[in-house]
């Protein structure tokens, strides 16, 4: 089976903290995305990426950054953390188009 | 503006009872449907998908959903449904020029024992 691993569950961080959410997947996937899902709102994407060092923006990266550094690994940067950002975030990783994505457990994010 | 529609919001059944949850969407093209299963507390899981072929598919746990074209819809259904289905539902799309998915605002599904 897929794994596709979000280091925290739940996180509180401070207004204006730079906040580091990390997702680690197993399968080799090319595409790694981040969702924020917010009731009401469902899954709206923030940031993806097709392959090592490459991004593209979302529907909503404002506030937020991504690094790709290696294959396995896609991380989402809050540069300054903000009370608008509490949220659930979801990491997840694709292979192809037609075989949809597979998604982490999801960070659970208080900004207080 | 493109969008993935789930006009059920909240949803209440007792056991046993049909289910059909509905999801329209409004991208052209060869699109990738799929439905996705947040149960409390756990991840979203991959119900079902459809790309190509036979437009009626059968996903895990006895659901299925069907595709019409002409309706833009990929509406999910249950013939019987059970307690531990109590979850909330997502409809995707991955539209032709996409590689990520769109999806609807989600139905919370409560079924009463």
């Amino acid at each position: 089976d897929v794994k596709v691993t979000q280091s925290s569950r739940y996180l509180v961080k401070r207004t204006g903290e730079k906040v580091f959410l990390e997702c680690v997947q197993d399968m080799d996937h090319e595409n790694m995305f981040w969702y924020r899902q917010d009731p009401g709102l469902g899954l709206r994407l923030i940031y993806f990426s097709y392959d090592v060092k490459m991004k593209e923006k979302g529907d909503i990266p404002e506030g937020y950054s991504v690094s790709r550094e290696k294959k396995e690994r896609f991380s989402l940067i809050l540069e300054s953390a903000s009370t608008n950002q509490t949220s659930m975030y979801l990491c997840a990783s694709s292979i192809a188009r037609q075989e949809g994505a597979f998604f982490g457990q999801g960070t659970r994010l208080t900004v207080v | 503006a493109q969008s993935v529609s789930q006009h059920n919001h909240h949803v209440i059944l007792s056991e046993a009872a049909s289910l059909e949850l509905g999801c329209n969407y409004s991208y052209g093209g060869t699109v990738n449907l799929f439905w996705y299963v947040q149960y409390p507390g756990q991840h979203l899981q991959l119900l079902l998908k459809y790309f190509s072929g036979d437009p009626l598919v059968k996903g895990i746990k006895g659901f299925e959903a069907e595709f019409i074209k002409s309706k833009f819809s990929f509406n999910l259904r249950k013939p019987s449904v059970q307690w531990s289905d109590t979850a909330e539902y997502f409809c995707a799309v991955n539209p032709p020029w996409a590689n990520n998915l769109f999806f609807g605002t989600g139905t919370r599904l409560t079924v009463i024992p």
